[in-house]
């Protein structure tokens, strides 16, 4: 049973690119959820999606950062125009649908931006 | 907002020794609070939650303690080993599927 995916594992852009973070959850599941993590400190929330449904971008800085979670296909997170601030790791995770224990959230092994 | 503090941000024992890491939460909706090992360039790794119905819970060397008067909740580690190593994250959810707030994180080194 496949955990949840994530690539690439490594970016690296220049300041003014774009990029692009994909997100496929475990299997059976169809919540999402985006973290962003800075060096030496904890992961912090930056949306929740449900497949074509963003439910919560109450974390997303509010230009720049897109997400989005398609009827096929995985999830992106896409970052326009990247700062060096944008350098971290970026973490997603997921959770089975409602009507079974929602809260409990499966990390991938993320996505460590570098804005050179 | 939700905000979650995190104690001591590091902690260093002897193997064989117990560790005992603390978390206490602002919001009185909170009733789902998991915690996660980070080991240094990996994913978070779950590695016990408890929800608001129980005061405890235990898995092997693992047990969490919640207070929700208190609004606080601490892991336990029993009988350390050096592959215990690592950073410990507390966090909180207020239950259905909910983004969490992460506590800062607890770096445990332990000793051989």
């Amino acid at each position: 049973n496949a955990g949840v995916m994530q690539n690439p594992r490594h970016l690296v852009r220049r300041r003014g690119q774009e990029a692009r973070l994909r997100c496929s959850p475990m299997k059976g599941h169809s919540h999402v959820y985006w973290y962003r993590q800075l060096p030496e400190e904890g992961l912090k929330f930056m949306v929740y999606l449900q497949k074509e449904n963003i439910i919560d971008e109450s974390g997303m800085p509010k230009e720049r950062f897109s997400a989005e979670f398609p009827k096929e296909g995985p999830s992106i997170l896409r970052i326009q125009q990247v700062v060096r601030g944008d350098s971290a790791a970026y973490f997603c995770a997921s959770s089975p649908p409602w009507g079974i224990v929602t809260d409990t959230q499966y990390f991938g092994p993320g996505t460590r931006l570098t804005v050179l | 907002g939700e905000n979650v503090e995190q104690h001591p941000s590091t902690l260093s024992v002897q193997e064989g020794d117990s560790a005992v890491i603390k978390c206490t939460y602002s919001d009185s909706a909170s009733n789902y609070f998991p915690w996660y090992k980070q080991e240094l360039g990996k994913r978070p790794q779950l590695i016990i939650d408890i929800r608001s119905n129980v005061g405890e819970k235990k898995d092997q060397r693992i047990a969490v303690t919640l207070n929700k008067t208190a609004k606080h909740f601490s892991l336990h580690i029993t009988e350390t080993q050096p592959e215990d190593s690592a950073v410990y994250f507390c966090a909180e959810g207020g239950g259905g599927a909910d983004g969490l707030t992460f506590g800062k994180g607890t770096h445990l080194i332990i000793q051989p």
